[in-house]
């Protein structure tokens, strides 16, 4: 069975563009939840979704938004891109929320010039 | 405001020994609290998921406990291997701990 695959894996954006990245789930998972991971504040937890709603968000400004569509698969996209944005952004599916069965896809490398 | 602790923030054991580790959190109730292992550049890996109601909660040599009342939450690591060596991350409440990192030496 495929695993989570998130595009592109790598990413270069110039400050001020904005960004989309996509991950698609494990067949049959409904939930997806986006994560951003920096050396400087480490893994910080960004949105969850479940059939198409958002659930939680984190502690992020406006210019990270997201979505799923009716497949499960997300995407997410960030506005007016700033250097501190460069991270590696991770997705995650399961069935449902909150099940011990959660697998991570490799992430985007995002970097911001 | 939630925050959470871990520690110790390193740790280096030989292969074979048992270790644990902890993490504090404060807000309480809530709905679960995850471990995770993330080997480096490596994607974290879902160890266990608690909820507020349980005490332990077991995945082969991982035990994760609970007090609810201390708000504090241990991963146990029994017969450690050199594959062990990796960060371990507790989330809470939608807030990550720094994550301990461990080195299991032969």
């Amino acid at each position: 069975k495929a695993g989570v695959t998130q595009t592109p894996r790598y990413l270069i954006k110039t400050r001020g563009q904005q960004v989309t990245l996509s991950c698609s789930p494990i067949s049959g998972h409904r939930s997806v939840s986006w994560y951003q991971q920096t050396p400087g504040q480490g893994l910080q937890f960004l949105f969850e979704y479940f059939s198409e709603t958002q659930r939680n968000k984190g502690n992020f400004p406006g210019r990270f938004s997201g979505r799923q569509f009716s497949n499960s698969r997300s995407e997410m996209n960030v506005s007016t891109l700033e250097l501190g944005d460069s991270a590696l952004y991770l997705c995650a599916s399961s069935f449902v929320p909150d099940s011990y069965e959660q697998y991570f896809g490799p992430g985007t490398r995002l970097t911001v010039t | 405001k939630n925050q959470v602790e871990q520690s110790p923030q390193s740790l280096i054991i030989l292969e074979g020994k048992n270790c644990t580790l902890q993490c504090n959190y404060t807000v309480s109730p809530f709905s679960n609290l995850r471990w995770y292992k993330q080997d480096t550049g490596r994607g974290p890996v879902s160890l266990t998921i608690m909820t507020f109601s349980e005490n332990t909660k077991s995945n082969g040599r991982y035990t994760a406990t609970l007090d609810a009342d201390t708000k504090q939450s241990s991963l146990h690591i029994t017969a450690s291997q050199l594959s062990d060596s990796a960060s371990y991350i507790c989330l809470n409440d939608m807030r990550f701990g720094a994550g301990t990192r461990l080195t299991v030496k032969p």
